[in-house]
């Protein structure tokens, strides 16, 4: 079975610090993709970063990086210089080649405060 | 370019009433997934349509029916809906559902249509 668990159901933090947004999986499947996703009150799913389970060297996007460690099974979100339009809910989720399908985690809500 | 739209963006609709949503995509992408989605909760995978086929329903009552007449557009087409049907629905759109690429495929979602039944 493949599951998400996202184990903070909500996060503070100040404008211009970096926070981290807590993701572990578990799956039997050999070949997977992680992503995180941001859902802003507007209620759109905005892509954010890809982090493949082959791939060598930690995903990043611009403020955005992924913290993968796959012995542990996490794939936590770094968001640096945090900004008052990064306050949204934040859905890590994975994708593996055994059923396709995209199971998601029960999200994340982060505020940062002015 | 990576977006998908959605229209309406809002739809209020009795328990009698028939509507449709409908979603678009110019992306090339050959999959495209309807998705549920109630308050703070994660979205929950509704069907799957691969090259305009319906690949996937996940058990979804038949008063929601989905349409793909060509590659770029999705419809849902509601019918009788339930008070508890109200939420906010998503569509997607990847390149692919299947393959050894799967867990590579990203999908893009459109900005959803908030459906209060009353």
């Amino acid at each position: 079975a493949q599951k998400i668990t996202q184990t903070q159901p909500g996060m503070f933090v100040q404008e211009k610090e970096a926070v981290t947004l807590d993701c572990t999986y578990d799956t039997s499947d050999p070949s997977y993709g992680l992503f995180w996703y941001k859902q802003p009150s507007s209620g759109e799913m905005i892509f954010l970063i890809y982090q493949g389970s082959y791939d060598q060297q930690n995903a990043t996007e611009g403020r955005y990086s992924l913290n993968f460690q796959k012995a542990r099974k996490s794939a936590n979100l770094v968001i640096s210089a945090s900004q008052l339009g990064d306050s949204a809910m934040y859905f890590c989720a994975m994708r593996g080649t055994l059923t396709g399908k995209l199971i998601f985690g029960q999200g994340t809500t982060l505020q940062v405060k002015p | 370019d990576t977006e998908v739209t959605q229209t309406p963006k809002h739809l209020v609709m009795g328990m009698t009433n028939k509507k449709s949503l409908k979603c678009e995509q110019h992306m090339g992408h050959r999959a495209m997934y309807w998705y549920k989605q109630k308050a703070k909760k994660p979205p929950e995978l509704m069907f799957v349509y691969s090259y305009e086929k319906l690949s996937i329903n996940e058990s979804v009552p038949s008063r929601f029916s989905p349409e793909c007449p060509n590659s770029s557009l999705l419809n849902l087409h509601l019918h009788a809906l339930q008070p508890e049907d109200s939420a906010l629905y998503l569509c997607a759109s990847s390149h692919t559902t299947g393959g050894g690429e799967i867990s590579t495929d990203t999908q893009y979602f459109g900005p959803g249509t908030r459906l209060t039944v009353l």
